[in-house]
């Protein structure tokens, strides 16, 4: 199986600020890579898909990078519906795998 | 707009079995692969399988390969995921998720998840 791994764990950043997630694959998984956001209460939400592509009505705030093994997930201007859990997940191939999370926290 | 709506919670005792549902509309039964992931309390993500809504077959996780059954409804285009032999270690939240592709399974949308409970 694909490890993924996520960093960091959590951070506490402010309204406004860049925040960059980072997601690293065990194995090469070119650009099968998805990033979702959690929130308590809500629904799990898609944000991206092969490492690049904005789900339709995703901020352009949001945005991904990465092929192979490492991958990004930029916010480039921390708002205050964003404070959440974020995941990354490849699908390059089966059993789909997923990152830890990374709990993104007010300051 | 595509609703994957979940059954609501559930408590089980250990070694009962366990049914969850997943009514999507018409258009994402027929459009969208569904998988079943679980999420334990504090703990992460964790696939479990995959159905074609269309045709019924199924690829399931090694580890729950021998405890866990999705099968679909078309007259009432609603998922089921199954798992047997219940234990502590299977309470979690269930989703339900739509992938519009077998070997790009992205996940487009999600349901809200339904809390499951395992204890004596």
């Amino acid at each position: 199986d694909i490890q993924m791994t996520q960093s960091p764990s959590s951070l506490s950043a402010s309204v406004g600020d860049r925040v960059t997630i980072s997601c690293r694959a065990s194995q090469g998984i070119s650009t099968y890579l998805a990033w979702f956001q959690q929130k308590p209460g809500k629904a799990t939400k898609s944000l991206i898909y092969a490492a690049s592509n904005l789900q339709t009505g995703v901020p352009s705030t949001f945005s991904g990078s990465g092929s192979g093994t490492d991958f990004t997930l930029t916010i480039s201007s921390l708002q205050p519906e964003d404070f959440a859990t974020y995941y990354c997940q490849q699908y390059y191939s089966y059993p789909l795998t997923f990152g830890g999370g990374t709990k993104v926290e007010i300051k | 707009q595509v609703q994957l709506v979940q059954s609501g919670a559930e408590v089980k005792k250990p070694g009962a079995s366990l049914k969850v549902s997943c009514k999507a509309s018409e258009s994402t039964f027929t459009s969208y692969y569904m998988h079943w992931v679980r999420q334990a309390p504090g703990q992460g993500l964790e696939w479990m399988g995959i159905i074609n809504p269309t045709g019924g077959s199924t690829n399931y996780a090694q580890k729950f390969q021998d405890r866990v059954t999705m099968t679909r409804d078309s007259s009432t285009t609603t998922l089921y995921m199954e798992l047997s032999s219940l234990r502590s270690e299977d309470t979690a939240v269930y989703y339900c998720a739509a992938s519009s592709g077998y070997y790009s399974p992205y996940f487009d949308y999600w349901g809200q998840g339904t809390l499951v409970t395992v204890s004596s």
